[in-house]
């Protein structure tokens, strides 16, 4: 599966829309891109996940680059529980395999 | 409806002991992962179970790690003569099918501390 790329950290005012980026360069044409969050003392959450289209649905929207190197996840208005470690992974599309968690990009939404 | 639980939510063991981890997936989900994250990292991956049957266990550290899934719903990951470096959070994960389109359900996992 191909290396993903995130930043360790960003912040997001609540209310404002956050776009997390991910860069995936070395995708492969039958690889998905993924979307967990981890919030604190929980288990991880699936958000969304996409092949080339964008895509949205109730918790946030996917935009994938035409060449599909990057994509960014966008939560439309952040709150302040969607303070998180947010996880972009790729995955070919196959039997099913485990989840490979890079560092993630530690979201804080600001009050 | 009932998401993946595990149990106990926090374990504390002498270095030395056995423990055993328990975890209740979704009804009905064919697949089943078990991940260990240690502190301030992403949860790596143990071992995968298709109903009772484990075909991946090339995440275990060590033949200290064995992990069960009998009658292909309750799943069990023992750690025998546990070390202080097998402290860390322990998740489960069940899917729904058996390709990876499917989402992965996580319980909150089970914290384990080796003193």
């Amino acid at each position: 599966d191909a290396k993903t790329t995130q930043p360790t950290s960003m912040d997001c005012a609540e209310g404002r829309a956050a776009n997390l980026p991910c860069n995936h360069s070395t995708i492969s044409g039958n690889e998905y891109v993924y979307w967990y969050r981890q919030i604190h003392s929980q288990g991880p959450q699936y958000i969304i996940h996409g092949l080339k289209n964008n895509e949205t649905n109730e918790m946030a929207s996917l935009i994938i680059t035409e060449d599909r190197k990057s994509s960014t996840l966008i939560l439309p208005h952040a709150t302040l529980r969607d303070t998180a470690v947010y996880y972009c992974i790729v995955m070919g599309w196959g039997s099913a395999r485990q989840l490979t968690f890079g560092s993630g990009t530690q979201l804080t939404v600001l009050p | 409806g009932a998401g993946v639980s595990q149990s106990p939510r926090y374990k504390v063991a002498k270095r030395g002991q056995d423990v055993a981890l328990r975890c209740d997936p979704i009804s009905g989900h064919v697949s089943l992962f078990w991940y260990q994250q240690a502190l301030g990292q992403g949860p790596e991956f143990l071992t995968y179970f298709q109903n009772e049957a484990q075909l991946d266990k090339s995440g275990l550290p060590s033949d200290r790690f064995f992990a069960e899934r009998p009658e292909g719903s309750v799943s069990t990951l023992k750690i025998q003569r546990t070390q202080q470096e097998d402290s860390a959070v322990y998740l489960c994960a069940s899917s729904p099918g058996r390709n990876s389109l499917h989402e992965q359900y996580f319980g909150p996992g089970t914290r384990l501390t080796v003193t």
